[in-house]
């Protein structure tokens, strides 16, 4: 069946540094792919999508790009900051599977000034 | 901006108890889904719905039940709530695409003691 993977955490980060986050998938049909991101004692909120391939999503500095040919979907950031401190999930939604999503395990982030 | 919205933040209940977790979204959205979050698990789809009436099981079903009577409301049935229920619990919404994203509401934090 259709699975997401991203990478284990805790990331710990420096303010301004560089930040990747590894996602791969696994899917039958042509999924649509998203970056959720978790706020301390919040609800989840969409980060970016992207939904056919070498689609690039980006928001607030975020950016992901749709790769098919690695079935990846790795978030970056060039510069971190603190309130960028949160819990980040890969998903997938699968047309052949109907519209729920498929999650990630999520990682969470923690940088420090 | 969609707004969904799970009645109670926090909830404390007592093994045995019938418990009913409250949702409703505000954008007219076809699909609502009920998820449990837990730590190293990530999200487990328990209940989705397509439209009234419409249920459909997701991958954690036993021991739940859910009730959608009206398309803007989606409830989530503990029929007898246990201690390994104790989690949290988030709602979700979208449109009958699955290139759409999910709307979260902030989250039910349920402890069953």
């Amino acid at each position: 069946g259709d699975s997401v993977t991203q990478m284990e955490g805790p990331v710990t980060l420096s303010e301004e540094a560089f930040l990747t986050i590894n996602c791969t998938y696994t899917a039958t049909g042509y999924p649509s792919l998203f970056w959720y991101v978790q706020y301390p004692g919040e609800g989840l909120q969409l980060l970016l999508k992207a939904t056919k391939a070498d689609d690039k999503g980006s928001n607030k500095g975020f950016e992901a790009t749709y790769r098919k040919e690695t079935t990846s979907f790795h978030l970056e950031k060039g510069s971190v900051q603190v309130s960028d401190s949160a819990v980040y999930f890969c998903a997938l939604s699968d047309r052949q599977a109907g519209t729920a999503l498929i999650f990630g395990k999520g990682t969470t982030l923690s940088v420090s000034s | 901006d969609v707004k969904v919205t799970q009645s109670s933040r926090y909830l404390v209940k007592r093994t045995g108890e019938k418990v009913f977790l409250e949702c409703v979204q505000d954008m007219d959205h076809e699909n609502m889904f009920w998820y449990r979050q837990d730590p190293g698990l990530g999200l487990r789809l328990i209940y989705f719905s397509y439209d009234v009436k419409m249920k459909e099981k997701g991958d954690i079903p036993e021991g739940y039940s859910v009730s959608r009577e009206k398309k803007e409301r989606f409830s989530l049935i503990l029929e007898s709530a246990s201690t390994n229920q104790t989690s949290m619990y988030l709602c979700a919404s979208n449109s009958g695409y699955s290139n759409q994203p999910q709307h979260f509401g902030d989250g039910t934090r349920l402890s069953i003691l």
